[in-house]
């Protein structure tokens, strides 16, 4: 089993370009998730998604993009980055709510 | 709805034990406890779904009272392997999920 698949693993965006980060889990999970942990901030819930077809905000959803068309991925789309985006961003998964959860190994990514 | 952690950040010796506090302002439904080392992602340790649980492996084990909104993970014995940031979480009503603040725990020889 691979787990939870995120590409890339470093990225540096100029400000105004947009991206996105993929993220893939081969579990069979039903919920999935993306946070951004910034130094002194833990990691905050930016949209997740609790099966194909349904996506909902998290606590930082400005600026970001989801979408939920199979089981399996759940990319994350920066619609024109700024540099209060520079942030580490994990994807994770878990067959429900108050289950495991997964992560995948982190997307370093730098808004100049 | 973040919960808060206490201490922020404690230095052990090998050998020696740890208390990590979570507590919530809000109602905790569940408590899930992870671990991060540096440079890394967060892995789990444990979920406590009711009141009153108690769970444990190895040597690290958690407690949570629901009534007080609070639990507490019990490190003992600690290696040099337990290092790393301790973060507790818990979904709310809506599915989301909200990490603890942190709490940096060194182990030194």
């Amino acid at each position: 089993n691979a787990g939870v698949t995120q590409t890339p693993k470093f990225q540096v965006l100029k400000t105004g370009q947009s991206m996105t980060l993929q993220c893939a889990q081969d579990m069979n999970h039903e919920y999935m998730s993306w946070y951004r942990q910034d130094p002194g901030m833990g990691l905050r819930l930016i949209h997740y998604s609790v099966g194909a077809g349904i996506t909902d905000q998290g606590e930082v959803p400005n600026g970001y993009n989801v979408s939920r068309s199979t089981t399996e991925d759940f990319p994350l789309r920066l619609l024109s980055a700024a540099p209060s985006q520079t942030s580490v961003y994990f994807c994770a998964s878990s067959y429900l709510t108050n289950t495991e959860a997964f992560f995948g190994q982190g997307t370093r990514l730098t808004v100049v | 709805q973040q919960p808060v952690q206490s201490p922020q950040a404690v230095i052990l010796r090998e050998g020696e034990d740890a208390v990590i506090n979570c507590s919530s302002s809000k109602a905790l439904y569940s408590v899930h406890w992870y671990r991060q080392k540096h440079g890394e992602a967060p892995v789990f340790l444990m979920i406590l779904l009711k009141g009153g649980e108690q769970k444990g492996h190895d040597k690290i084990s958690a407690s949570f009272n629901e009534k007080k909104q609070q639990s507490s993970l019990y490190l003992t014995a600690s290696q040099l392997s337990y290092s790393g940031t301790y973060f507790c979480g818990t979904y709310n009503a809506g599915n989301q999920f909200y990490f603890g603040t942190g709490t940096s725990l060194t182990v030194i020889p």
